[in-house]
């Protein structure tokens, strides 16, 4: 399958600091891509939906101000944990999809933790 | 929205036995089912998926069916191995959406 990484794998930060978090698909293009948490044995739960080159759309619940993506190229997002909390402490996982297809690719996660 | 419901959520098995998880939607414009095995701490991997103009695919000792009428889709694992045992989703997209809408997860335990 196609790969997507992730960096960095995992972080530990003071609360109030942020957090950026990088996704990249390494051998396709995706227009879109995702950004799901993930609490322990509980299943992904999206957060918002990547478009390159225009605003990202945040699922409900999820503060846009708070949880900054960018998608500036087909292969890049980020997203940035802004002033992070202890609350915010879980596993990040990012998605891509192949633009010419219908799969679905993860990266291997960021595990963040915020103290 | 669609809605996406998985059982068992927990699932023990002998090796060697068979194991199935099922996924039931609700969108029947649905139009593709993949199919996700998360190891503790790793990333989900797609492992099967079938689009809706196909009844059953097969892969090795993984297959998935697809009853559209009734709106259900399994995975059927066969000959199960300690390997085996992880947690998988399931998953479902409309084809208007962007986005695949994910099961609650199934927690696969394969005993030697």
């Amino acid at each position: 399958g196609a790969v997507v990484s992730q960096h960095p794998s995992w972080v530990i930060c003071k609360s109030g600091t942020s957090v950026k978090i990088e996704c990249r698909s390494l051998d396709f293009q995706a227009t879109t891509m995702f950004w799901y948490r993930q609490f322990p044995k509980q299943s992904l739960m999206l957060m918002a939906t990547s478009n390159e080159g225009s605003k990202a759309t945040y699922e409900q619940g999820v503060e846009k101000d708070k949880f900054l993506i960018n998608h500036a190229s087909l292969t890049l997002s980020t997203l940035t944990v802004t002033s992070a909390h202890p609350e915010d402490s879980s596993f990040y996982i990012c998605s891509a999809r192949d633009s010419l297809k219908h799969e679905q690719f993860f990266g291997p996660g960021t595990r963040l933790t915020v103290l | 929205g669609e809605n996406v419901e998985q059982h068992p959520s927990t699932l023990s098995v002998q090796e060697g036995d068979s194991a199935v998880i099922k996924c039931t939607y609700s969108d029947s414009a649905s139009n593709y089912f993949p199919w996700y095995k998360q190891e503790l701490g790793k990333r989900p991997q797609l492992i099967i998926d079938i689009r809706s103009n196909v009844g059953e695919k097969k892969d090795q000792r993984i297959a998935v069916t697809l009853n559209k009428t009734a709106k259900h889709f399994s995975l059927h694992i066969t000959e199960t191995q300690p390997e085996d045992s992880a947690v998988y989703f399931c998953a479902v997209l409309l084809p208007s959406g962007s986005r695949l809408t994910f099961g609650e997860g199934t927690q696969l335990t394969v005993n030697p």
